[in-house]
């Protein structure tokens, strides 16, 4: 079955912390991986995009990593920001019979503390 | 660009009645998409749209729903007989084409609460 499991499902942390948050996926035949970021009560906003061949990519503070055999994975956060609170879903695109179909994660809630 | 717009904002009603959401999307994209999104959940996909032909349709998507595209431009999305279950954030997106790499940019959405 096509999914994407995301874990944690909810992370609070202090301001100026690091964190990683999980991407699994059993989605196939695998075209990309995006990576969104959702503040409260606003639409999905795209962080980065990650292909087959690439393994790390980065957006500023956010780094997202990709491994494709162990279909994983990361979005690492530095230094993180009060707002960078929000949900962060991870996006697998599925290509099949010439059509692409986007396989959604339910997110991961992130919370940053003064 | 000035993004896909999406009206109303939020929106009540009684169960039993029928609402009707609006979705402009980026001007040239020629594909449009609608999604339900319930607390906590990742967007769950309902339709898409290839101008002004709808090309799927999800099995979320009963018959109390229906979606058009009339011109290619802007999308309606109608719910007749609206149910407690019903209550959920709906999100437009919309992209240039289908290529591997094109993102799909998504409204803020309309929320729903049904009394």
């Amino acid at each position: 079955k096509n999914q994407v499991e995301q874990s944690p499902q909810s992370l609070i942390i202090l301001e100026g912390k690091n964190c990683t948050l999980q991407c699994n996926y059993t989605v196939s035949p695998f075209s990309n991986l995006r990576w969104y970021k959702q503040d409260t009560g606003r639409g999905p906003v795209s962080l980065t995009i990650m292909t087959f061949s690439e393994n790390t990519k980065s957006n500023g503070r956010y780094t997202a990593t990709l491994d494709a055999d162990t279909k994983q994975s990361s979005l690492h956060i530095t230094a993180s920001q009060l707002s960078d609170s929000a949900s962060y879903i991870c996006v697998v695109t599925r290509y099949l019979s010439g059509t692409y179909k986007y396989i959604f994660g339910t997110g991961t809630r992130l919370k940053v503390l003064a | 660009d000035t993004g896909v717009s999406q009206d109303p904002r939020h929106k009540i009603t009684k169960r039993g009645q029928n609402v009707t959401f609006r979705c402009d999307p980026i001007s040239e994209h020629n594909r449009l998409y609608w999604y339900r999104q319930t607390l906590g959940q990742g967007p769950e996909f309902l339709t898409y749209f290839q101008n002004e032909a709808q090309l799927e349709k999800s099995r979320l998507l009963s018959d109390r729903f229906s979606a058009e595209r009339p011109k290619g431009s802007f999308s309606t999305l109608e719910i007749q007989r609206t149910e407690q279950g019903d209550s959920a954030m709906y999100l437009c997106a919309s992209s240039l084409g289908q290529g591997a790499g094109e993102p799909q940019h998504f409204g803020d959405g309309t929320r729903l609460s049904i009394l």
